[in-house]
């Protein structure tokens, strides 16, 4: 059965570095997004993409985050200059559809530590 | 409060009980939806529920949906271990956002 795909599993990072979190979403999919989950907390979104730009984002991805869909298979979110309140699991989801059948199939996430 | 509050925050069953719970929200919807997280581990869709419909059913789960209420309520019949787990609902209002509430952990105790 296909799935979404992330990697690392685990990214560690000193605060101020930059990262790229790295997800492969199902194939035929054509809506992608980003969420994170700070440890005990909700999943909050950040991002959806379709149709290689921005479709909303929330009031949490400001300056320093972007996405990016470089190939036809990854879709990217890049996170400039790393705080330690980005410490969280980021999760990519993808969904084929938008709308009332918006099913989102989520990625097993990336654990970012930030220190 | 917020778009998509789950209720009970926790809740701790014996095998073999059923589990309900429950989940609100304040805007309209396009729909709703319930997601599954093990502890750490990413989320897993469980059901899709359209603003058009009123129930439905998959396997042992059950969904309500009640927009004149603005509720919907998952219940996970004949529990087993292997279902402990937080339980979130999670609202498309129409664009490409979904927000999600705060979950339910639930326990069944084996």
């Amino acid at each position: 059965e296909p799935e979404v795909t992330q990697t690392p599993s685990h990214q560690v990072t000193q605060m101020g570095q930059e990262v790229i979190l790295r997800c492969v979403p199902i194939s035929n999919h054509l809506y992608f997004y980003w969420y994170r989950q700070i440890l005990g907390q909700k999943v909050e979104f950040l991002v959806s993409f379709y149709n290689n730009e921005i479709s909303e984002k929330s009031e949490i991805f400001d300056d320093q985050f972007s996405v990016e869909r470089p190939d036809g298979s990854n879709f990217t979110l890049k996170i400039r200059s790393t705080k330690l309140e980005d410490s969280a699991m980021y999760f990519c989801a993808s969904s084929p559809f938008a709308g009332v059948d918006n099913e989102q199939f989520f990625g097993p996430g990336t654990r970012l530590t930030v220190l | 409060s917020q778009q998509g509050e789950e209720d009970p925050q926790a809740l701790s069953i014996q095998e073999g009980e059923n589990a309900t719970m429950n989940c609100s929200y304040k805007t309209s919807i396009n729909n709703l939806q319930w997601y599954r997280q093990n502890s750490g581990r990413g989320l897993v869709h469980l059901i899709l529920i359209r603003s058009n419909e009123r129930e439905k059913h998959s396997g042992r789960l059950r969904v309500t949906l009640d927009t004149s209420k603005k509720s919907s309520s998952l219940l996970i019949t004949a529990s087993r271990a292997a279902d402990t787990a937080s339980y979130f609902c999670a609202t498309d209002t129409g664009g490409f956002k979904t927000i999600f509430g705060a979950g339910t952990r639930l326990f069944v105790k084996a």
